[in-house]
């Protein structure tokens, strides 16, 4: 229900593009934010960023500090998708990059995790 | 910024139950999820917000939290229950995870 797309190789110093494709529901919902997690070959998990859409009017995103700026999530409401950009990429930027639904409606039910993830896509950094 | 502290590996006989801690600052005031990944496959939520189940997970799942560890239990551990189980909790916008911790049953 999560699909990810984009470009398996990407070169030094250019910049990561990623689609996220949501179907059976709908990016604007009120107990949902979207969101990028990476996974380096034998590592851990690393969360980049997130975006909470609530409308065409109420749209925030925020960010790994340690991905210093180069990190934009956008949403396109009309293909109920939402999108990866990491600019000047280098290898460490090399890993399975899944998108996933996190739930949380900042209230009182408040955040319950990332409850579906997309199956992953490997990005290569290599000229 | 805040860490989650994981025990690298677990492991367990078949049919015990089985551990896996998750250690961080006064994590008792904090809500923490946790996640089982196998080989090759993306991460699933096994535990949310310390002990609920999602319908998918078999009561042999359970947690618990206080002080500053949290824990994921498995009773009556079966093969399909290796992999990597990863802990998690909502830093007030990031997502904060621990480094995971592979669980093998004997």
């Amino acid at each position: 229900r999560l699909q990810e797309s984009g470009p398996g190789l990407v070169k030094p110093s250019e910049t990561l593009s990623l689609w996220c494709s949501v179907s059976d529901f709908s990016l604007n919902s009120r107990f949902h934010d979207w969101g990028w997690i990476r996974q380096s070959p034998g590592e851990g998990l690393q969360w980049i960023g997130t975006i909470a859409y609530r409308g065409p009017t109420s749209e925030n995103s925020y960010y790994n500090p340690s991905l210093r700026g180069r990190v934009t999530i956008d949403v396109d409401v009309s293909a109920n998708r939402f999108s990866l950009k990491v600019t000047s990429v280098t290898a460490a930027d090399a890993a399975v990059y899944y998108c996933g639904r996190q739930v949380n409606d900042y209230g009182p039910s408040g955040e319950c995790g990332v409850d579906v993830w997309g199956q992953g896509i490997a990005v290569i950094v290599s000229s | 910024s805040y860490e989650l502290t994981q025990p690298p590996s677990v492991s367990v006989a078949l049919g015990q139950t089985a551990s896996i801690t998750c250690e961080g600052d006064r994590i008792r005031l904090r809500h923490v999820h946790w996640y089982h990944q196998k080989p090759g496959q993306a991460p699933v939520l096994v535990l949310y917000r310390d002990n609920h189940r999602p319908s998918h997970v078999p009561e042999r799942f359970s947690g618990s939290s206080g002080g500053d560890t949290a824990t994921l239990t498995i009773d009556v551990a079966q093969a399909g229950d290796e992999g990597d189980y990863f802990c998690q909790l909502w830093d007030s916008g990031p997502l904060m995870f621990g480094g995971g911790t592979k669980l093998t049953v004997l």
